[in-house]
């Protein structure tokens, strides 16, 4: 699965949006782009997942570029309860063993 | 969402203990669960993959004999930490999907320290 480089912090005022880059320049014509979520000490949540075209759901919107280098996840309006670390990983969508390999990921501050 | 639960939440155990922990997926049957572990202030490791009815897979470098882990049922695993020592305090995390499911859901984690 591709390697993928993420910001270690970021800070958002809340109401406004929060807009989180991901750099995964060694992606694969079939690996998805996936965000989760992790509020500290809970276990992590799925946001969204993407292959090229830009997604969006009742949580976040997912631009891809059209490299597919790069994607950026969009929390609308970020709340204080937004506050968490964001990964966003490469791989296979159905493959066989559909593992997950967590990086660093962002830590989002959403502050009042 | 799926819904994956994980028993207990917290445990307290003293070194040279053995420590079980269960993970269920309560509204569908995960053919493949997953268990990590996560370190303060680190990111989360993927200790092993499960199917249920075979041998788990390990990831480099985690010992299969002191971290046992069973999948008996399509919505139940458990990790057993064998002999734990104060080292072996952390998070540990257990995941669940079903084969051509997008989405991994995780259970909320159970926090072990061992004294």
């Amino acid at each position: 699965d591709a390697k993928t480089t993420q910001p270690p912090s970021m800070d958002c005022a809340e109401g406004r949006a929060a807009n989180l880059p991901c750099n995964h320049s060694t992606i694969s014509g079939n690996e998805y782009v996936y965000w989760y979520r992790q509020i500290h000490s809970q276990g992590p949540q799925y946001i969204i997942h993407g292959l090229k075209n830009n997604e969006t759901n009742e949580m976040a919107s997912l631009i891809i570029t059209e490299d597919r280098k790069s994607s950026t996840l969009i929390l609308p309006h970020a709340t204080l309860r937004d506050t968490a670390v964001y990964y966003c990983i490469v791989r296979v969508a159905t493959g066989n063993t559909g593992k997950l390999i967590f990086g660093q990921g962002t830590t989002l501050q959403v502050k009042p | 969402g799926a819904v994956v639960s994980q028993h207990p939440s917290w445990v307290i155990c003293k070194s040279g203990t053995s420590v079980k922990i269960e993970c269920r997926s309560l509204d569908f049957q995960a053919t493949t669960m997953f268990w990590y572990r996560q370190f303060p202030k680190q990111s989360l490791m993927l200790m092993a993959t499960s199917n249920e009815g075979s041998k788990a897979t390990y990831e480099q470098g985690v010992e299969k004999d002191k971290f046992l882990i069973n999948h008996a049922s399509l919505t139940l695993s458990t990790l057993t930490v064998t002999s734990a020592h104060p080292e072996d305090s952390s998070f540990y995390i257990c995941s669940a999907r079903v084969v051509g499911w997008y989405e991994q859901y995780f259970g909320p984690g159970t926090r072990l320290t061992v004294t």
